[in-house]
């Protein structure tokens, strides 16, 4: 168990739909990664966000949006859905690296989504 | 060109074989080199990483980065039927501070080990 919780772990929708995905981090972690997984893309860093403010955007799409609260859960909204965005997504949390140590990055267990 | 190649397999051996997982990366700014593990139904979770090139081992598995040819390699000896998993490689700058920590990853390479 790594520590990080996601809801819901399953997710079923039809296009044009908006759902939205909860992260809770380590207990600690001021730091919050959104990852997509699909089979022909990958893992794809969507966007990060630290003690509440964004600090990375990646390919994150204009009708997702996320944001972190003051209680450091972090909440991932996708809008207007579409077939394509069917796909596991993941919460990872990490706490920023010392010197030369890394900052590892620890996913929950992803919510699958499933656009119909 | 793609940040991360990795070939997806899937790759299938037999039981206490040696395996050998490969990336390749573009970016010469990378300097960390990652190995996640990702069981089916389950989220990637940290195997192995180094900071420069060269090898480290740990136990069954072992490391190794060649920064000159940006080659990054998982080496997993004796391999068991619960190493069975999906092996993503990861490549990251020096950490930029502010707690931005970013992870380029390859696809992953579907493993399994054949009793």
């Amino acid at each position: 168990d790594s520590g990080v919780t996601q809801t819901p772990k399953h997710l079923i929708t039809a296009t044009g739909q908006r759902v939205t995905l909860r992260c809770s981090p380590r207990s600690g972690d001021l730091s919050v990664y959104w990852y997509q997984q699909s089979l022909d893309q990958g893992l794809q860093f969507l966007i990060q966000y630290y003690n509440g403010e964004e600090r990375a955007k990646g390919n994150i799409l204009e009708r997702f949006s996320a944001q972190q609260f003051p209680d450091l859960h972090s909440e991932l909204n996708l809008s207007s859905l579409e077939l394509g965005d069917s796909a596991l997504y993941f919460c990872a949390s990490s706490v920023a690296p010392s010197g030369r140590s890394i900052g590892e990055l620890f996913f929950g267990e992803g919510s699958r989504l499933t656009v119909l | 060109q793609k940040e991360v190649e990795q070939d997806p397999g899937p790759l299938s051996v037999p039981e206490g074989a040696i395996v050998s997982l490969n990336c390749t990366y573009s970016n010469s700014a990378f300097q960390y080199f990652m190995w996640y593990r990702q069981y089916s139904r389950k989220g990637p979770e940290l195997l192995m990483y180094t900071y420069s090139s060269g090898n480290k081992e740990d136990g069954r598995f072992t490391a190794q980065v060649d920064k000159s040819s940006k080659y990054i390699s998982l080496f997993i000896r004796d391999s068991q039927p619960s190493d069975s998993a999906t092996y993503l490689c990861a490549v990251g700058p020096a950490y930029s501070g502010a707690g931005s920590y970013q992870l380029t990853f390859g696809k992953g390479t579907k493993l399994s080990v054949i009793p």
